[in-house]
């Protein structure tokens, strides 16, 4: 299957600092990308829909000012949590479709990347 | 809107039993459903899909699911579990509306598998 890259898979980061977070199609271009949160042991939950060109569409209840996302090519979108807090970490995982035709009939995940805020 | 129930947070079973993961959907429209896995501090790896026509769909790993609209069900089955099944599960609903459908995703559950 294609292959979606996230990079970095953990870091750690300062109380107040910003952290930015890649994710990437390898082997094919997507004009759609999502981001979710995942807390532990429990589901993921969408924060954003990455649109190549266009701003992101965020979810009820995500802050689009404290989670940036840009996607301005179509193979990387980015999420950037600015003025990171503890309660911001999280597993925050994307995932990036095939274009039409036959995009909507899977979705693609990177391997997570890990924040912890301290 | 669409809604996923995973009955069970988690399922033990033994090596080499059947392995049966319940999931059920509400959705408005003909859904997609899919089932993925994850491993410890990974994504997720799909499973398998159910998009249109028969209604068996096999996956990877000796995975399958049956969609059954009568009962908006989608259950996953393994008829013998092996110790590397052992994981988070999750079943998930689309739309058929297009690259920007999103994935709703159930809570999970977790797949014990003991000697």
């Amino acid at each position: 299957g294609a292959v979606v890259s996230q990079h970095p898979s953990w870091v750690i980061c300062k109380s107040g600092t910003s952290v930015k977070i890649e994710c990437r199609s390898l082997d094919f271009q997507a004009t759609t990308m999502f981001w979710y949160r995942q807390f532990p042991k429990q589901s993921l939950m969408l924060m954003a829909t990455s649109n190549e060109g266009s701003k992101a569409t965020y979810e009820q209840g995500v802050e689009k000012d404290k989670f940036l996302i840009n996607h301005a090519s179509l193979t990387l979108s980015t999420l950037t949590v600015t003025s990171a807090h503890p309660e911001d970490s999280s597993f925050y995982i994307c995932s990036a479709r095939f274009p039409p035709p036959a995009g909507n009939t899977e979705a693609f995940f990177g391997q997570g990347t890990r924040l912890t805020v301290v | 809107a669409q809604s996923v129930t995973q009955l069970g947070s988690h399922v033990s079973v033994s090596e080499g039993a059947l392995v049966l993961l319940r999931c059920n959907y509400s959705s408005s429209v003909p859904p997609y459903l899919f089932w993925y896995v994850q491993y410890p501090n990974q994504g997720l790896q799909l499973l398998l899909k159910y998009t249109t026509g028969a209604t068996l769909v096999k996956g990877i790993n000796g995975f399958e699911a049956e969609f059954k609209k009568s009962e908006t069900s989608f259950h996953l089955t393994k008829p013998s579990a092996h110790m590397s099944d052992a994981a988070e599960y999750f079943c998930a609903v689309s739309d058929q509306g297009g690259t920007a459908s999103k994935l709703t995703f159930g809570t999970g559950t977790r797949l014990q598998v003991t000697l």
